[in-house]
């Protein structure tokens, strides 16, 4: 299956201060890239979808001002956690779609510690 | 009423046995059907992809799709340890659209 990384892995930040989080498919191009997040036992909870070069798509109660995302070329989309807080704490996964299928590949997620 | 049911488990079944997993679901609008499995702090990694109805093997896994009933199975022959792991069925209304996921079942395979 086509390989999609994120980075960083863990990140621990201050109360107010933004994280970005980059999510890269390496050996595809991704048409179409999608933000989940995830709490403890629960399941993944999209966030938004976003397409090269528009903007994205945000999920109905997520804050798209405090969740910046940029999906500036193929293989490269970023998530931005402005003015962090203790409750955005979670755990955060991308997933890729595009090339030959059409099938969603996902990341290896990102933990997000606010303190 | 989510849109996607998944009973959350734990299933604990010996190593070697069969694991039967299945989700339901309430919109007709969905015609591709995934499984993913996810281990604990990973994201998930996609084991089977079904378009429509029917059925499709891919080593121990097959995966049922019965639109009529709106009813989606996985199953895993000759279980083993190593597919301890939360298993989340996942759906979507067309190719590269979003994903709409079950709850996830945790399952334990005991050796």
């Amino acid at each position: 299956g086509a390989v999609v990384s994120q980075h960083p892995s863990w990140v621990i930040c201050k109360s107010g201060t933004s994280v970005k989080i980059e999510c890269r498919s390496l050996d595809f191009q991704a048409t179409t890239m999608f933000w989940y997040r995830q709490f403890p036992k629960q399941s993944l909870m999209l966030m938004a979808t976003s397409n090269e070069g528009s903007k994205a798509t945000y999920e109905q109660g997520v804050e798209k001002d405090k969740f910046l995302i940029n999906h500036a070329s193929l293989t490269l989309s970023t998530l931005t956690v402005t003015s962090a807080h203790p409750e955005d704490s979670s755990f955060y996964i991308c997933s890729a779609t595009g090339g030959q299928g059409t099938e969603q590949y996902f990341g290896p997620g990102t933990r997000l510690t606010v303190t | 009423q989510k849109e996607v049911e998944q009973d959350p488990g734990p299933l604990s079944v010996p190593e070697g046995a069969i694991v039967s997993l299945n989700c339901t679901y309430s919109n007709s609008a969905f015609q591709y059907f995934m499984w993913y499995r996810q281990y604990s702090r990973k994201g998930p990694e996609l084991l089977m992809y079904t378009y429509s109805s029917g059925n499709k093997e891919d080593g121990r896994f097959t995966a049922q799709v019965d639109k009529s009933s709106k009813y989606i199975s996985l199953f895993i022959r000759d279980s083993q340890p190593s597919d301890s792991a939360t298993y989340l069925c996942a759906m979507s209304k067309a190719a590269g659209n979003k994903l709409t996921f079950g709850g996830g079942t945790r399952v334990l395979v005991k050796p």
